[in-house]
């Protein structure tokens, strides 16, 4: 089970937001996060807990390892607002249920 | 680029079987592992299921029971059969590549089919 938190974060633009995400067992690195915006596919950000995805800005920082996970995107632009969902690959994958960031 | 696109019927009978198609392009069904994935309205993303070049699968073991993947190389294709739906399984569903011999993330996805059970 992945657990993320909070289920929304409001914040203004400009700001630094922090998502978590918690898995009931360790998942080593095995961890992605997407972004999604209504009504469209979700894109992948970060791979192996920590590795940008080919075209994503700098501000989407991963970090973590075995259960406890940090999605950080250091200054909010407005194009950021959106659902962010964890994935564990270390079976087989699961998501966790989304962070909706939304504007402040 | 790799491009893929879902299709298959919108609208399926409680009880039937749903069944789903992705056509791959911009890059050969031989090198990577494809994916099918769904979300209810307003809800999560679920892995369904796996197929690797070979036709060899993974399947979610909550849908285990109910799920048949397949793979067509020379068309480029593969696909989805979900037997005996209800409408629990109306939802969002995408396919995906997964570039990982062993289970990864999910670098291209298509666009999605909107399969609703009702009848």
């Amino acid at each position: 089970v992945m657990t993320q938190s909070p289920a929304t974060l409001s914040a203004s633009p400009g700001e630094r937001a922090t998502l978590s995400c918690r898995a009931s067992q360790s998942v080593s690195s095995d961890l992605a996060w997407y972004q999604q915006k209504p009504g469209q596919t979700p894109r992948l950000l970060i791979y192996d807990a920590s590795t940008r995805a080919a075209g994503v800005p700098p501000r989407f920082t991963g970090s973590g390892s075995g259960t406890e996970f940090t999605l950080t995107i250091s200054s909010l632009q407005s194009e950021d607002f959106a659902v962010y969902y964890c994935q564990q690959y270390n079976i087989w994958p699961v998501f966790g249920q989304g962070t909706k960031v939304e504007i402040k | 680029q790799v491009h893929l696109q879902e299709s298959g019927p919108g609208l399926v009978k409680p009880s039937e079987s749903l069944s789903l198609t992705c056509t791959v392009s911009g890059g050969s069904i031989n090198n990577d592992f494809w994916t099918w994935i769904r979300q209810p309205a307003g809800k999560a993303l679920e892995w369904i299921g796996r197929v690797y070049p070979s036709g060899n699968t993974n399947y979610n073991p909550s849908l285990m029971s109910r799920v048949t993947m397949s793979i067509d190389t020379s068309k480029n294709q593969f696909s989805l059969k979900l037997d005996s739906v209800t409408a629990a399984d109306t939802a969002v569903y995408y396919c995906a590549r997964d570039l990982r011999p062993a289970m990864g993330w999910f670098d291209s996805w298509g666009q999605g089919i909107l399969v609703t059970v009702s009848s």
